[in-house]
């Protein structure tokens, strides 16, 4: 079945620790790919977006991402993360410009 | 203006009302979406909206019926909901394409609908 797959559902992580959430997809085509943060009450934010060129995208608030099409992945980093990163991240593609597909979340924690 | 907005914020309704929902958009963007979202699930695609037409059902119940008076406004009228049906209903927008496809989206808060 076609998807987009988020494995780690929930991540906890103390304050300047490295970030990487994972984001597969399983299909070809044209993508577009996309990660949206959801912070505690509040509605979706795009973090950041990969339609061509460099796969190496980077986004608001310190955020990175690369798309690997080998890998068919597209994993979110950050180097060091803070307390106000605490939300949940959803990876998102768009195939073939006509259907659009979320991944299930990853909950992240990060501890004071 | 980069801002979708949806009112109202929350609304609790029974079994027989009738209600509804509404967004708003001013980024001149011609395709709005609505989705469902779930206590910690992703939000679930129910309609889209290219140009003012309807271009995408995902097999939605007809007890919800969305209307798109013009570019701006989006609308999804509930009729005789379930208490299943009580979620985060969000609505989104972003550039369209004569095609009808997909671009990237921006989202409002949502309303929180609640169904006794």
């Amino acid at each position: 079945a076609q998807s987009v797959s988020q494995h780690n559902h929930h991540v906890i992580l103390s304050e300047a620790a490295s970030l990487e959430l994972g984001c597969n997809y399983s299909y070809g085509g044209t993508v577009n790919l996309f990660w949206y943060v959801q912070y505690p009450g509040q509605h979706l934010q795009l973090l950041l977006k990969y339609f061509s060129g460099d796969p190496l995208v980077k986004g608001i608030k310190g955020f990175e991402a690369e798309f690997i099409k080998s890998k068919f992945s597209f994993n979110l980093r950050k180097p060091s993360v803070q307390w106000s990163d605490t939300a949940e991240y959803f990876c998102a593609v768009i195939r073939n410009f006509n259907k659009f597909y979320f991944g299930s979340g990853t909950k992240l924690n990060v501890k004071p | 203006d980069t801002e979708v907005t949806q009112t109202p914020k929350h609304l609790v309704m029974g079994m027989t009302n009738k209600k509804s929902l509404k967004c708003e958009q001013h980024m001149g963007h011609r395709a709005m979406y609505w989705y469902k979202q779930k206590a910690k699930k992703p939000p679930e695609l129910m309609f889209v909206y290219s140009y003012e037409k309807l271009s995408i059902n995902e097999s939605v119940p007809s007890r919800f019926s969305p209307e798109c008076p013009n570019s701006s406004l989006l609308n999804l009228h509930l009729h005789a909901l379930q208490p299943e049906d009580s979620a985060l209903y969000l609505c989104a927008s972003s550039q369209g394409s004569s095609a009808g496809g997909f671009n990237e989206q921006f989202f409002g808060p949502g309303t929180r609908l609640t169904v006794l």
